[in-house]
């Protein structure tokens, strides 16, 4: 089965600093994705940002990027320039590749971006 | 931008009474997912749904719960009899084969 950790509940910034989050997970497929997603106080799940396991080249969007190291099997985010509007809960997920299968969550962490 | 929708964004239902939370998946995804968030736990699978049936489920979703695509475009959970336990946040999701999208949730409280 797989599984998605995220070891910090929670981490805080000072605004325009930036911040790397982290999560490493475990599994036997070769073909899968990872996204972090934010959920701020509303619940919302918010996309935030995709990576294919067979891409070498990491993602970005924006001031998010992530370091995707395959065979270390982890995922970490990173917001550079961060904002006060960066504050929330942010989960990585996996999801197997074939079948579009379901998304399997981390705890979550909880970030804080200070004024 | 196309969004999942889902109605109603509140729901409070009081025990034993059966709820129907629906969702408006983006109009050309063809896989289909529920999530429910109990508050301060991490984001749980309940169910997904490809080609007019059930393609994965999690041991969340027993004979309690039930999922429809009635008219090709909703995309509906029933909890029949509903427990204390399943107050939660319930996002539904829709999704290609390289990413998905979750809706803004239905908060249900089961009093």
């Amino acid at each position: 089965a797989q599984t998605v950790t995220q070891s910090q509940p929670e981490m805080s910034v000072q605004e325009a600093e930036t911040v790397t989050l982290s999560c490493t997970y475990d599994t036997s497929e070769s073909d899968y994705y990872l996204f972090w997603y934010k959920q701020p106080p509303s619940r919302q799940m918010i996309l935030v940002i995709r990576q294919e396991a067979y891409k070498q080249q990491n993602a970005t969007e924006n001031r998010f990027s992530v370091n995707f190291q395959k065979a270390a099997k982890s995922f970490s985010l990173k917001i550079s320039d961060s904002q006060l509007g960066d504050a929330a809960m942010y989960f990585c997920a996996y999801r197997r590749g074939t079948n579009a299968g379901k998304s399997t969550f981390g705890d979550g962490t909880t970030l804080t971006v200070k004024p | 931008e196309p969004e999942v929708t889902q109605t109603p964004s509140h729901q409070v239902t009081q025990m034993g009474q059966e709820v129907i939370l629906r969702c408006v998946p983006i109009s050309n995804h063809l896989y289909f997912y529920w999530y429910r968030q109990i508050l301060g736990q991490k984001v749980e699978f309940l169910v997904s749904f490809y080609n007019n049936e059930i393609s994965e489920k999690s041991e969340i979703f027993d004979d309690q719960f039930s999922v429809e695509r009635p008219d090709g475009s909703n995309f509906t959970l029933k909890i029949r009899s509903t427990k204390l336990e399943d107050s939660a946040m319930y996002f539904c999701a829709s999704g290609s084969l390289t990413e998905a999208f979750f809706g803004q949730g239905t908060r249900l409280t089961v009093v």
